[in-house]
């Protein structure tokens, strides 16, 4: 069974402190690996696209990474702004584009 | 990024009554639309995928007689919760796809609460 699973459950930082957001996944077929921020009581907001083990991708202080089994999502000197819920999800082959989502990792950047 | 609407961004409904949630893809015409449901401190679990024109395709344990999807352009899919139960007090998300872009943008959310 697909299956997608973050670590941490939660994080809590001082500003400026970074820290790597961890997503592991067991799938039949990778297609796509995204990562999306989630704000309370709103939609997901795109991140990032990774497709291949070794691929790295950067906004700000976000920076995506993609290995065969894990992804991992670097904060560097992070800013209160950052807080949010930060979601995990996998495209896998077929016939279907669903995605698979995590459960997320809430993060905190405390002042 | 793409940008999705959604309307009405809340609503409450008494018991046994239906509720109509429109998804609008405001700037490409997206053939595949998604829905999405997330319950608090949950991430999101695929509903159904609509196609325009076509019957939408559910996830399994969705009652399709239930969550009504209509995608009758390739700018609106509408989701309609019939017969509504205080179970069915949720998050409702959707997301679009432009052709040959694996890429989903989502919408706001709908909060639904049924009393």
């Amino acid at each position: 069974e697909d299956q997608v699973t973050q670590s941490p459950e939660a994080l809590r930082l001082q500003e400026g402190e970074s820290s790597s957001l961890n997503c592991s996944y067991t799938v039949s077929g990778l297609r796509g690996l995204f990562w999306y921020r989630q704000d309370p009581g709103k939609g997901p907001e795109f991140l990032f696209t990774l497709y291949s083990a070794g691929e790295e991708k950067e906004k700000e202080r976000l920076k995506a990474t993609l290995t065969k089994k894990e992804s991992f999502l670097h904060i560097t000197a992070p800013k209160p702004e950052d807080s949010a819920t930060y979601l995990c999800a996998v495209q896998v082959g077929g016939a279907t584009n669903k995605l698979i989502f995590g459960t997320g990792t809430l993060l905190a950047v405390q002042p | 990024g793409a940008v999705v609407s959604q309307h009405p961004s809340r609503v409450i409904c008494k018991s046994g009554t239906s509720v109509k949630i429109e998804c609008r893809s405001l700037d490409f015409q997206a053939t595949t639309m998604f829905w999405y449901r997330q319950f608090p401190k949950q991430s999101l679990m695929l509903m159904a995928t609509s196609n325009e024109g076509s019957k939408a395709t559910y996830e399994q344990g969705v009652e399709k007689d239930k969550f009504l999807i209509n995608h009758a352009s390739l700018t609106l899919s509408t989701l309609t919760v019939t017969s509504a139960h205080p179970e069915d007090s949720s998050f409702y998300i959707c997301s679009d796809q432009l052709a040959g872009v694996e890429t989903q943008y989502f919408g706001p959310g709908t909060r639904l609460l049924v009393l």
